[in-house]
């Protein structure tokens, strides 16, 4: 089963504009990262934060955590069309070997 | 320097057959982990390896098992397919933190696309 939900699903957006995602899960964590997909092939690792880390910044990107609330956000300024793809969140839980994906959001940037 | 390779690219078996699928990480990294992607969802954990021993096994059948090298290569092996094991494989490598867990990035393959007729 997968640990976090994302939300929303999908998301469609003018190039320029703001896109947020969101990303909720269910236990203690070590980390959590952020990768995208494009085209249903490998996945790219976009950013780490750490459990004890409240926001972080990569470039046009932005995860914040809240390990109270047990959720993450990324916000992707100034988009490009070239970010189109599916988003995931991943968590590294505490005493585990691997990670946990969510669902995914969808995102398309419209020139 | 080379990412995580993956082969083959794409793969047709019909039902009851078996699969091997193979994956190379990057050099220096001695954690290989495996992935189920089905369309339309995040990936799910199989098997993580580490220095050839199974290090970690997600909610999957007997019919998965997998295999890591001295070279740190690693092969999935799905036995008696089924229509349900379609879906793109993926095989990301790392490296390891303190006490052998896997706590940063993963590097992840271009995957295998698996179709089960």
């Amino acid at each position: 089963s997968q640990q976090g939900e994302e939300d929303p699903q999908a998301l469609s957006i003018q190039e320029g504009e703001n896109a947020t995602m969101n990303c909720s899960y269910k236990t203690s964590i070590n980390n959590l990262q952020w990768y995208r997909q494009n085209s249903g092939r490998g996945l790219v690792h976009l950013i780490l934060i750490r459990s004890n880390e409240r926001e972080k910044h990569s470039g046009r990107l932005r995860v914040t955590l809240d390990t109270s609330k047990k959720s993450s956000s990324l916000l992707i300024t100034a988009s490009r069309a070239a970010d189109t793809a599916s988003y995931f969140c991943a968590t590294h839980e505490t005493g585990a070997n691997n990670l946990f994906f969510g669902t995914g959001t969808r995102l398309t940037v419209i020139p | 320097d080379a990412g995580v390779t993956q082969s083959p690219t794409h793969l047709i078996k019909t039902r009851g057959q078996h699969v091997t699928l193979r994956c190379s990480p990057i050099s220096g990294h001695k954690s290989v982990s495996w992935y189920q992607q089905v369309l339309g969802q995040g990936p799910q954990f199989i098997f993580q390896y580490y220095e050839k021993e199974e290090r970690g096994r997600g909610n999957f059948p007997d019919r998965f098992s997998a295999r890591q090298f001295p070279n740190y290569s690693s092969e999935l092996n799905v036995n008696a397919l089924l229509l349900g094991d379609s879906a793109l494989y993926l095989c990301a490598s790392s490296l390891l933190g303190v006490g052998g867990i896997s706590v940063n990035e993963q590097f992840f393959g271009p995957g295998t696309r698996l179709t089960v007729l």
